[in-house]
């Protein structure tokens, strides 16, 4: 069953503290993308990978980090540099290359700081 | 960079009548505009995308149209069911596989 899983689905963080949200495709996806969704602001971009071993920062990447050593993952740290990082997570792939096509989501991770 | 704006915010129509949602966006280079539905509590899914070369797209219900000149486009949704209730978000990139940039989305309520 092919897709883009993300994990955990709901996340709880003391303040202080750093987290990691897990993303995984099997849908052998090069370009890999994290959003943050708050109501009524849309999908906001916090970082891209177009390719293994690379990655771009988007409009809202300070207080993350992303890495990007496997085709499949792309993990993203909540660091404890986020001064507001209670949100929903969106984890998605495409195809890459040089033409646009559809991108793919996961479930969601929603995090909360308690 | 790129700027998408999207309007209305909130739309309520009668189960039957039509829908139509709409977005500009800034960068004249963008040439690729999909539009997502979310459920609620559910991962954003494409429902319909159209390239700059194209004008106008339709899937049964639904339809999209593209002003190049004017840079909006548009979701049409006909006869609405309450099904379609739900979140609708327009997006847009510029060639080279760019990140898509997304509007700010539209509840959409279909009252039975």
């Amino acid at each position: 069953d092919g897709g883009i899983t993300q994990s955990p689905k709901y996340l709880f963080r003391k303040e202080g503290q750093n987290v990691t949200l897990s993303c995984e495709q099997n849908l052998n996806h090069d370009a890999m993308y994290w959003y943050r969704q708050d109501p009524g602001q849309g999908l906001r971009l916090i970082y891209y990978s177009q390719i293994v071993n690379d990655f771009q920062k988007g409009d809202i990447a300070e207080g993350y980090s992303v890495s990007r050593e496997k085709k499949e993952s792309f993990p993203l740290t909540v660091t404890s540099a986020q001064k507001n990082p209670t949100a929903f997570y969106l984890c998605a792939s495409s195809i890459g290359g040089s033409v646009n096509t559809e991108a793919f989501f996961g479930q969601g991770t929603r995090l909360t700081v308690v | 960079g790129e700027n998408v704006e999207q309007h209305p915010s909130t739309l309520s129509v009668q189960e039957g009548d039509s829908a139509v949602i709409k977005c500009t966006y800034s960068d004249s280079a963008s040439n690729y505009f999909p539009w997502y539905k979310q459920e609620l509590g559910k991962r954003p899914q494409l429902i319909i995308d159209i390239r700059s070369n194209v004008g106008e797209k339709k899937d049964q219900r639904i339809a999209v149209t593209l002003n190049k000149t004017a840079k909006h486009f548009s979701l049409h949704i006909t006869e609405t069911q309450p099904e379609d209730s739900a979140v609708y978000f327009c997006a847009a990139s510029m060639p080279g596989n760019t990140p898509l940039v997304f509007g700010k989305g539209t509840r959409l309520s279909v009252i039975a």
